[in-house]
């Protein structure tokens, strides 16, 4: 199973919106709606900050939000801040009982 | 609140085995799937295997089946992953995880360093 393929980096200033794509194929990210989302803060674990493509966990502030399109998910994160300023990463299950990732995405609040 | 402690991590040699271990606490450990994510230095995370709740149903990711078993104890409330024939490529911090039964990772441990070298 090939890792899913996000931008290596997107920037933005702050108060901007940025979009991060997560794209697959049609036997994961286009099969199910179960997509999620990660950030990752430099020297810090994961955290989960979207679940099934547009859920998004208690705590998790409403300026980031998901959607899926085809074979494309992604995650939008509208009124940046400087505390957003980590690694995105997706991932998606797939039908042989496995999860599979994206490369990750760097972002950096100019 | 949910809390997970890996151990076990350290170097080893190429060839050489690991047992790595996760304290679960501040949930019911045996009514939820567990899983081990790993991220080599400097590169993304990477799936690695899963549980299910009475330790029957496994799953493996492709690059470490037959290298990789995972288990756990739900009267120690502690999930483990003993992993075989180490080799370079296996150098990673190996992370626990508690499914979120959205089929997502919902309470990470801070993680294990594993590095594999002579």
């Amino acid at each position: 199973q090939s890792a899913l393929t996000q931008p290596p980096s997107v920037s933005g200033s702050p108060g901007q919106s940025v979009s991060i794509s997560c794209t697959g194929t049609s036997t994961d990210v286009g099969l199910y709606n179960r997509v999620s989302w990660y950030q990752q803060a430099p020297g810090t674990a994961p955290r989960l900050i979207i679940s099934e493509v547009t859920s998004r966990p208690s705590g998790v502030p409403d300026r980031f939000s998901g959607s899926k399109s085809g074979n494309t998910a992604s995650l939008t994160i509208s009124g940046l801040q400087a505390e957003d300023e980590a690694d995105y990463y997706c991932t998606s299950y797939t039908p042989r009982h496995t999860w599979v990732f994206g490369g990750g995405t760097k972002v950096t609040v100019l | 609140e949910v809390q997970l402690v890996e151990s076990g991590g350290g170097l080893v040699q190429p060839g050489g085995s690991l047992r790595l271990s996760c304290a679960a606490s501040g949930f019911t450990f045996s009514s939820r799937w567990m899983h081990w994510v790993r991220q080599a230095p400097g590169k993304g995370l990477v799936w690695v295997s899963r549980i299910s709740p009475d330790g029957i149903g496994k799953d493996y990711a492709d690059s470490v089946k037959g290298r990789f078993t995972i288990s756990r104890d739900n009267v120690k409330n502690t999930l483990y992953l003993q992993i075989y024939s180490l080799r370079a490529e296996d150098t990673a911090v190996y992370y626990c995880i508690r499914d979120g039964d959205k089929y997502d990772f919902d309470s990470w441990g801070q993680g294990t360093l594993v590095t594999v070298s002579s």
